[in-house]
């Protein structure tokens, strides 16, 4: 059974860096193929795609949001984590982790997906 | 960029109709990578569709998927009280999402 879940911190003030937190078990990041995303969507509105990793270490980002963000992968952890920097109230938003299993699996799009973390960007 | 557009915003019908929901890419894309998901308030999206018309795990199959190029479709055969939630396409980046509505 896949399960992922964010952690990371509820509040940030403008300017600050956040680091998200993405814990998982039931897949290994190292099987050929699979990825992790992150996904984020503000309050009520669209989701927005933000980053993801690959098994290889192959990274992608958002074109719009490339500049703020760092995808990283601790396999013996099991963890995926985001940076984001210079955060502003903009990016006040609910933060999801989502497993891909990749074209190998014949599934390129994110098939499991964590609760969610609510981050809210406030001086 | 591909931008995807999703059409209509809103959709109202009731529970029985057949729902059709539309995804339209700004230019033609692989389909190997379009997916929708149903999302519903509160809730972490759910993957219904990869691969364009591929279901995923557990999606009933009043649910299909269809679509080649730059127009893809959601078709919803018929509708049950607990489909009604807003659903996105995603290839890469995510479409705007439509909500689907009771009547």
């Amino acid at each position: 059974q896949i399960t992922l879940k964010e952690s990371g911190p509820t509040l940030v003030k403008p300017t600050q860096t956040l680091t998200l937190t993405c814990t998982f078990s039931g897949f290994s990041l190292s099987t050929s193929g699979v990825g992790v995303g992150w996904i984020r969507q503000p309050p009520g509105k669209a989701l927005e795609w933000l980053a993801l990793i690959y098994w290889d270490d192959d990274k992608r980002y958002s074109p719009s949001l490339k500049s703020r963000l760092t995808i990283t992968k601790d396999t013996s952890k099991n963890q995926v984590v985001l940076t984001m920097t210079n955060m502003d109230p903009v990016d006040t938003a609910t933060y999801y982790c989502a497993h891909r299993p990749g074209a190998v699996a014949g599934n390129d799009a994110f098939d499991i997906w964590g609760q969610g973390t609510m981050v809210t960007v406030s001086s | 960029e591909i931008v995807l557009t999703q059409s209509p915003g809103t959709l109202s019908l009731s529970p029985g109709e057949r729902a059709t929901l539309s995804c339209r890419a700004s230019q033609s894309v692989s389909s190997s990578y379009l997916a929708w998901y149903q999302q519903k308030p509160g809730q972490a999206p759910r993957l219904l569709i990869y691969g364009a018309s591929s279901r995923a795990t557990g999606i009933p199959d009043r649910f299909s998927g269809s679509g080649s190029g730059t127009d893809f479709t959601l078709t919803i055969s018929r509708l049950e009280p607990e489909d009604f939630a807003v659903y996105y396409c995603q290839l890469g980046s995510f479409g705007q999402g439509t909500k689907l509505e009771i009547k």
